[in-house]
């Protein structure tokens, strides 16, 4: 079973400019979490999605951050217009949650932004 | 918000050693879950635990889960270089909602 893919595994933009990363999650997951480290810190959530919905989007920092899923299979995450602040890892998860204590999250390798 | 303090940040050891780490909050957890991050990788999966007292071992690997609801240690045996790499705690809030909240990771380099 293929795990948690994430697309592209490094971005190096310019402050400005636009970025889409994209993530596929384990086949059959109705559970999409977006997370972002930047360097140093904690891996901090920006949303969660169920099937096609946002069930929380609490942790998106502003609205230059756009989460998709269409059709409820993979989501992108677009920044724009990226800042130098943006800069991070950005990891995926996904989950097929049967019940919220036994939610596992599998995660991908991460997108490293760069902002410069 | 809430935040879960995790340490020692980082840590040198020689092979073979025993390594201990751990991670508190101020606040409840529901349950806690330890993942080990390889470089160029994302966070696996190491030990989960979801009962306060619980503990549970997974190979060389060895969690617990406080009693108190508020903090958990991971301790690993007999350390190989393998082992290197960023350990981050991370657990649902009681009160909260489906969305991990991690700790700062714990940088480990094992000397040979």
């Amino acid at each position: 079973e293929a795990g948690v893919t994430q697309f592209p595994s490094h971005s190096v933009i310019e402050k400005g400019q636009t970025v889409t990363l994209r993530c596929d999650p384990i086949s059959g997951h109705d559970n999409l979490y977006w997370y972002r480290r930047v360097m140093g810190k904690e891996i901090k959530f920006l949303l969660h999605f169920v099937k096609e919905s946002k069930q929380d989007e609490s942790g998106m920092p502003n609205n230059r951050f756009l989460a998709e899923r269409t059709g409820g299979t993979y989501s992108t995450l677009k920044v724009q217009p990226a800042e130098l602040e943006d800069s991070g890892v950005y990891f995926c998860a996904s989950s097929h949650r049967l019940t919220r204590s036994t939610d596992t999250q599998y995660f991908g390798p991460g997108t490293r932004l760069t902002v410069l | 918000g809430q935040q879960l303090n995790q340490s020692p940040q980082s840590m040198f050891i020689q092979e073979g050693e025993d390594v201990s780490m751990n991670c508190t909050s101020s606040s409840i957890f529901n349950t806690w879950l330890w993942y080990k991050q390889d470089p160029g990788e994302g966070p696996v999966l190491l030990i989960a635990l979801y009962k306060a007292g619980e503990l549970t071992s997974n190979g060389r690997l060895t969690a617990q889960f406080g009693i108190t609801r508020k903090d958990s240690f991971l301790n690993i045996s007999a350390s190989i270089p393998s082992d290197v790499g960023i350990y981050f705690c991370a657990g649902f809030p009681y009160s909260g909602t489906y969305k991990y909240i991690f700790g700062t990771g714990t940088r480990l380099k094992v000397l040979a």
